[in-house]
């Protein structure tokens, strides 16, 4: 079974500090997504990756930043903590396939990290 | 990606067959039908897709109409773990998008 795995599952933090969330998946998948969920507002895309060192800008990169340095690991970085960031926030990964064995292109997600900002 | 309409929310009694449907009548012919769900405080799980044939794998069976405008997920036989929100998506394989849940249906399983 695909396996992507969130560091935490809930974290405090206060506002101004630097936080990290990691996410790391086993299936050698070249795609992973860092997404935030709130209420009435759904899925919303932060930073994209489709390779190592590789980014893109989801809807709201706004006051985050992203890391991938292998392709396992995907980080998710907020320079400076502010309370509109209290969220769940959740990492997806998924394989690019040319074949028709790969071109399901199915997101496999982790739990979620629930992050609060006071 | 094609617009999916789905019912709000739907009951069914521990044991018996949920059938939760789907209509995508704007669907194209490249476009796949997936099927997730989000347990409450959890990530979203992918179940199933399919393209034009009915599929069945070990959560679920998939059945598409003949024209392809709609489709139902059946979980066999409910359990009160399938308590969650179920999302219908439609979208082109093989491409990298992101994904984009509509408002899903919340099913409940009672006992």
């Amino acid at each position: 079974d695909v396996k992507v795995t969130q560091s935490s599952r809930y974290l405090v933090k206060r506002t101004g500090e630097k936080v990290f969330l990691e996410c790391v998946q086993d299936m050698d998948h070249e795609n992973m997504f860092w997404y935030r969920q709130d209420p009435g507002l759904g899925l919303r895309l932060i930073y994209f990756s489709y390779d190592v060192k590789m980014k893109e800008k989801g809807d709201i990169p706004e006051g985050y930043s992203v890391s991938r340095e292998k392709k396992e690991r995907f980080s998710l970085i907020l320079e400076s903590a502010s309370t509109n960031q209290t969220s769940m926030y959740l990492c997806a990964s998924s394989h690019t396939g040319t074949s028709a064995a790969l071109a399901k292109n199915i997101q496999y997600f982790g739990a979620g990290t629930r992050l609060s900002v006071l | 990606d094609a617009k999916t309409t789905q019912p709000p929310s739907m009951d069914c009694a521990e044991g018996r067959a949920a059938n939760l449907p789907c209509n995508h009548s704007t669907i194209s012919g490249n476009e796949y039908v997936y099927w997730y769900r989000q347990i409450h405080s959890q990530g979203p799980q992918y179940i199933i897709h399919g393209l034009k044939n009915n599929e069945t794998n070990e959560m679920a069976s998939l059945i598409i109409t003949e024209d392809r405008k709609s489709s139902t997920l059946i979980l066999p036989h409910a359990t009160l773990r399938d308590t969650a929100v179920y999302y219908c998506i439609v979208r082109v394989a093989g491409s990298a998008r992101q994904l984009t849940f509509g408002s899903g249906t919340q099913l409940t399983v009672l006992p």
